[in-house]
């Protein structure tokens, strides 16, 4: 069982498609992240929010636009993707950001095809 | 540059005693993680040392050494379902976490 929650679990789309993803954290959380899984490679970071506000964007492409409506409910926006971008796309909640912040808990992530 | 390392496949036989290592550097240190991911599964939290030792919580123990940059996971009496992929994780001074790219464990009866 997990405090966050990822939906959908499976997504595969054209380039030209525009699709979200959805992160819940029923943990009470300040801190929500987005990292992107390849295999055999590191979780790469994508985006952090902090009590709602952006507060990291490692260089990651425009066709991904993340949305925090309130500290729990994450968005990524996706569009014009590009076949490179199927990976396992994995969100994150930890209590605070910075200052140690505290343990990350995942959610079980949404596999992306791009076709 | 920042930079973790551990090594991408491991095998062992149940019941027996795996030792998963380490190597991080990293601009500062605040602790390291380890994390177990089951196929298809969400990373879960495993273990987490900011000081020199060994912390053991039931079968599995976690060592760390600050001068030598290095951590390891120790998983006692082996489990089928311990076969899954190790992930380590250093935090850096700025607590951003640098991610390894995985140990994957395979448990054979």
């Amino acid at each position: 069982e997990t405090g966050v929650t990822q939906t959908p679990r499976h997504l595969v789309m054209g380039m030209t498609n525009k699709k979200s993803l959805k992160c819940e954290q029923h943990l009470g959380h300040n801190a929500m992240y987005w990292y992107k899984q390849s295999a055999k490679k590191p979780l790469e970071l994508m985006f952090v929010y902090s009590l709602e506000e952006r507060v990291e964007n490692n260089s990651v492409p425009s066709r991904f636009s993340p949305e925090c409506p309130n500290s729990s409910h994450l968005f990524l926006h996706l569009h014009t993707l590009q076949p490179e971008d199927s990976a396992l796309y994995l969100c994150a909640s930890s209590q605070e950001y910075g200052t140690g912040g505290g343990t990350q808990y995942f959610g079980p992530g949404t596999r992306l095809t791009v076709l | 540059g920042q930079n973790i390392d551990q090594p991408t496949e491991m095998t062992a036989t149940e019941g027996a005693i795996v030792q998963i290592n380490c190597t991080y550097q990293t601009s500062g240190f605040n602790g390291l993680f380890w994390y177990q991911q089951h196929a298809g599964e969400a990373p879960t939290f495993l273990s987490y040392n900011v000081l020199d030792g060994l912390e053991e919580k039931g079968r599995f123990s976690s060592f760390l050494s600050r001068s030598k940059g290095y951590s390891y996971l120790l998983l006692k009496e082996l489990q089928m379902k311990d076969s899954a992929s190790y992930l380590c994780a250093a935090m850096d001074s700025n607590y951003q976490l640098i991610w390894g790219a995985g140990t994957k464990l395979i448990i054979k009866p």
